[in-house]
């Protein structure tokens, strides 16, 4: 089983649409959680740490739960520009590492 | 501007070469890494530093070679030991000791073996 996991994809949505991605991990002992946002053939970058009580940067909403290990995006009012694919990224203290989901993708259609 | 400097973009090479390739940063950030990506796969760890000097290996060390002696700089070499070399490889840097963990990245180095 992989470490932290993610449905691929890709996710087709019209303009406008909300659109939720999950991810989950296997590390009951990760403290940490990212968002990153990687478009096509170019670097990963952050998008929006998750916290506890979830949290929210302006169209972008994360969630996290702790009791079922999993994190989750929604992205309300699909834009053109949020096609890319997004990777769910988790802290383990206990390693002292980041580890990466493999991405899910996601095109917004006009 | 601060950032992360990778070159060259891309780079081929025969099979049996050593390439090196450079990662630079001015962010002042203790803590480097080095990631390979391969298509439809999320980034796997190669090598990492804390401080100057010091560096550890990452999941997929084998073939690979660091070295750490500017705190600015961690360049990675893909030796022929390395059996499939071809990747996008993504150098990041962040602030040690941070239990966030976030990371920036370099745009990154795409390696062709011919």
């Amino acid at each position: 089983r992989k470490e932290v996991e993610q449905d691929p994809g890709p996710f087709n949505v019209p303009e406008g649409a909300t659109v939720a991605f999950n991810c989950t991990y296997s590390n009951s002992a990760s403290q940490s959680f990212f968002w990153y946002r990687q478009d096509c053939r170019k670097e990963p970058k952050l998008l929006m740490s998750v916290y506890s009580s979830g949290n929210e940067d302006g169209r972008f909403t994360a969630q996290l739960n702790r009791a079922s290990q999993y994190i989750s995006l929604l992205i309300r009012d699909s834009k053109l520009s949020d096609s890319a694919t997004y990777l769910c990224v988790v802290y383990s203290s206990n390693t002292g590492k980041l580890i990466f989901g493999q991405g899910t993708t996601l095109q917004v259609k006009p | 501007d601060g950032g992360i400097t990778q070159s060259p973009k891309y780079l081929f090479r025969k099979e049996g070469q050593n390439v090196t390739l450079s990662c630079e940063q001015n962010l002042n950030h203790d803590a480097m890494y080095w990631y390979r990506q391969d298509p439809g796969q999320g980034l796997r760890l190669i090598y990492y530093s804390q401080i100057v000097n010091d560096f550890q290996k990452g999941d997929i060390a084998e073939g690979y070679s660091v070295s750490r002696e500017k705190k600015e700089s961690f360049p990675l070499t893909v030796t022929s030991a390395q059996k499939n070399p071809t990747a996008f490889y993504l150098c990041a840097s962040n602030i040690a000791g941070t239990p966030s963990g976030a990371q920036y990245f370099g745009p990154g180095t795409r390696l062709t073996v011919l």
